[in-house]
């Protein structure tokens, strides 16, 4: 089984704080990505990666960036995070053209 | 930007009944995924189809894809109170995109 894990279920941090979300895979899987999940808006994509140091913006990468030193880790950063980035967070990985592993999510409150 | 549509955005049924979500997209797809998410949890994948199928079984779980209409549905046959969680479907794109794009989702209630 395709095991996605993310660095913490709930994390609750200071507006104005750098912010680190990270995600480990451990299916050699290419290409992982980052999603965030708001009600009512549904699974947006952040950025995503199909290679180490490898990177694309999704349709939402404003405030945020990611790093892939290696190919199983894919992390989100939050250069300064706001109230505004208060959501879930969701990663995935896939191997191919085909379905999508996600981990658990992260719940992230800026206060 | 949202590829993928459901409808209903909610719906409540009896335990033992079916449920059918469906799902419109705009252009032309490589495939459709279905995806189900119970509350507060990652998503979990269900079932691929193709641009070139027309329906595809997984137990209890049936999908269909008319490319002509951009839309697809999901049938759950016989439900329990367990399948009780939020379905979403997405969608690959022709062109090689690697993204898949999701629609809002339909939360489903399964009442015992």
């Amino acid at each position: 089984d395709v095991k996605v894990t993310q660095s913490s279920r709930y994390l609750v941090k200071r507006t104005g704080e750098k912010v680190f979300l990270e995600c480990v895979q451990d299916m050699d899987h290419e290409n992982m990505f980052w999603y965030r999940q708001d009600p009512g808006l549904g699974l947006r994509l952040i950025y995503f990666s199909y290679d180490v140091k490898m990177k694309e913006k999704g349709d939402i990468p404003e405030g945020y960036s990611v790093s892939r030193e290696k190919k199983e880790r894919f992390s989100l950063i939050l250069e300064s995070a706001s109230t505004n980035q208060t959501s879930m967070y969701l990663c995935a990985t896939r191997q191919g053209a085909f379905e999508q592993y996600f981990g658990p999510g992260t719940r992230l409150t800026v206060t | 930007s949202q590829q993928g549509e459901e409808d209903p955005q909610a719906l409540s049924i009896q335990e033992g009944e079916n449920a059918t979500m469906n799902c419109s997209y705009k252009t032309s797809i490589n495939n459709l995924q279905w995806y189900r998410q119970n509350s507060g949890r990652g998503l979990v994948h269900l079932i691929l189809i193709r641009s070139n199928e027309r329906e595809k079984h997984s137990g209890r779980l049936r999908v269909t894809l008319d490319t002509s209409k951009k839309s697809s549905s999901l049938l759950i046959t016989a439900s329990r109170a367990a399948d009780t969680a939020s379905y979403f479907c997405a969608t690959g794109s022709q062109g090689g995109s690697e993204k898949l794009v999701f629609g809002k989702g339909t939360k489903l209630t399964v009442n015992p």
